[in-house]
């Protein structure tokens, strides 16, 4: 199973917003709306921010958002904080009944 | 309060097998479903394997099917990791996570444990 395809990295400044893809096949991201996203600072265990395409479990911002199109899923951040610096994983659920996590993207708040 | 915490991780030579576990506490592990995620360092996040509430269920990876196997005790609390013909490139630190395979609802994770493959 491949890794799903995200930019490696994004930018963006303080109050403005940025959209993270994860590209995928009609065998994960398109078949199913089970794709979520978690948040990962450095040395730190992963958090959940986004799960079945586009829920905010509780507790997570509502500047954090996600939707998709096709093969294609999206993470948008809006209102850009210094605190949203971390790497941003997309996964979702495959036909071969496992998981597949994104290559990452690495998001720089300027 | 929810708490996951990884233990058994250490250095083994290639070949060698080590045993995982994480201890649960402020849930019914009984009625989770329950996965190990793995990173390689400075790496990205790979979903390892995961287990119904049950333990009727189970689910691996490509990677490490056929050498790693899954399992709970529900009496204990406890998620179990079981490693074999451990590889190079089996190096990375281990998370167990609450949420199964299908919608990967990983909200809780543990702290980590590093496992380290080298001669």
């Amino acid at each position: 199973q491949s890794a799903l395809t995200q930019p490696a990295s994004v930018s963006g400044s303080p109050g403005q917003s940025i959209t993270i893809s994860c590209t995928g096949t009609s065998s994960d991201v398109g078949g199913y709306n089970y794709v979520s996203w978690y948040q990962q600072h450095p040395g730190k265990a992963p958090k959940l921010m986004i799960h079945d395409v586009s829920n905010r479990p509780s507790g997570v911002s509502d500047r954090f958002s996600g939707s998709k199109s096709g093969n294609t899923a999206s993470l948008t951040i809006s209102g850009l904080q210094t605190e949203d610096e971390a790497d941003y994983y997309c996964s979702s659920y495959t036909s071969s009944r496992t998981r597949v996590f994104g290559g990452g993207t690495k998001l720089t708040v300027l | 309060e929810v708490q996951l915490l990884e233990s058994g991780g250490g250095l083994v030579q290639p070949g060698g097998s080590l045993r995982l576990s994480c201890a649960t506490s402020g849930f019914t592990l009984s009625t989770s479903g329950m996965t190990w995620v793995r990173q390689a360092p400075g790496k990205g996040l790979e979903w390892v394997s995961s287990i119904s509430p049950s333990g009727d269920s189970i689910y691996y990876a490509d990677s490490v099917k056929g050498r790693f196997t899954i399992s709970r005790d529900n009496s204990k609390n406890t998620l179990y990791l079981q490693m074999n013909s451990l590889r190079v490139e089996d190096t990375a630190a281990y998370y167990c996570a609450r949420g199964g395979v299908i919608r990967a609802i990983y909200d809780y994770w543990g702290q980590g444990t590093l496992v380290t493959v080298s001669s």
